[in-house]
């Protein structure tokens, strides 16, 4: 079962607007949901987390919203960069350790 | 400081055999897990060790096995091999379990052909 999902296999932004990329998620025992970013052959990369009793996190140009009945998260960046564009990955932490459930990850493309 | 080591980058392997797996985490990092990750399936929670301690597995056969010493460093191991385990095998370290942002740090990954 898919416990965290990422709807939108990719997404195409212009240069200096604005990124979206969402995420459900099915379990409420997630204490945590992170976002990783991540390049071909390497490791994913940690971008930004929330706590599951928060609403929002920044971080410079990244925020991670985090609506809590809709069991749904955001990230939004902006302004979007052409570095940017790289796989996404959501992740959410289950309750008690370190375990990681990840959705199948967005393709962000941003052009300039 | 150095990141999250992991040996061998690359490798090779047929039908049947076995590969061992490396992982060295970030100096003072005592939680390490294992992902898995390949196209169809994409990231999936191999296991975690902390204090030397398998503290969550994930659902994989019993071929898939892992360890970890008392200097943090990890191996896994897969016995005989089948063309499904291609894949890129990542290594996560963290200070503890379960710590106060959630946030692993991954190593560039092991990637896995079997032919």
């Amino acid at each position: 079962d898919q416990q965290v999902k990422q709807n939108s296999p990719s997404l195409s932004v212009q240069e200096g607007r604005i990124s979206i990329l969402n995420c459900d998620y099915t379990n409420s025992m997630f204490d945590y949901f992170l976002w990783y970013k991540k390049y071909p052959a390497e490791g994913p990369t940690f971008l930004i987390s929330i706590s599951s009793i928060k609403d929002k996190n920044e971080d410079g140009r990244f925020t991670v919203f985090l609506n809590k009945s809709a069991k749904h998260l955001s990230l939004h960046i902006v302004p979007s960069q052409p570095g940017d564009s790289a796989v996404y990955f959501c992740a959410a932490r289950k309750r008690g350790g370190n375990k990681l459930v990840f959705g199948a990850g967005t393709i962000l493309r941003v052009k300039s | 400081k150095a990141g999250v080591t992991q040996t061998p980058r690359y490798l090779i392997k047929t039908r049947g055999q076995q590969v061992t797996l490396s992982c060295s985490p970030i100096s003072g990092h005592r939680s390490v897990s294992w992902y898995q990750q390949t196209p169809g399936q994409g990231l999936q929670f191999l296991f975690e060790y902390f204090s030397e301690t398998q503290r969550n597995k994930g659902n994989f056969p019993g071929r898939f096995s892992g360890r970890q010493f008392s200097n943090s460093r990890s191996e896994m191991n897969v016995s005989t091999l089948e063309l499904g385990d291609s894949a890129l095998y990542l290594c996560a370290s963290s200070l503890a379990l379960a710590g106060s942002t959630g946030e692993l740090f991954f190593g560039e990954g092991s990637r896995l052909t079997v032919l």
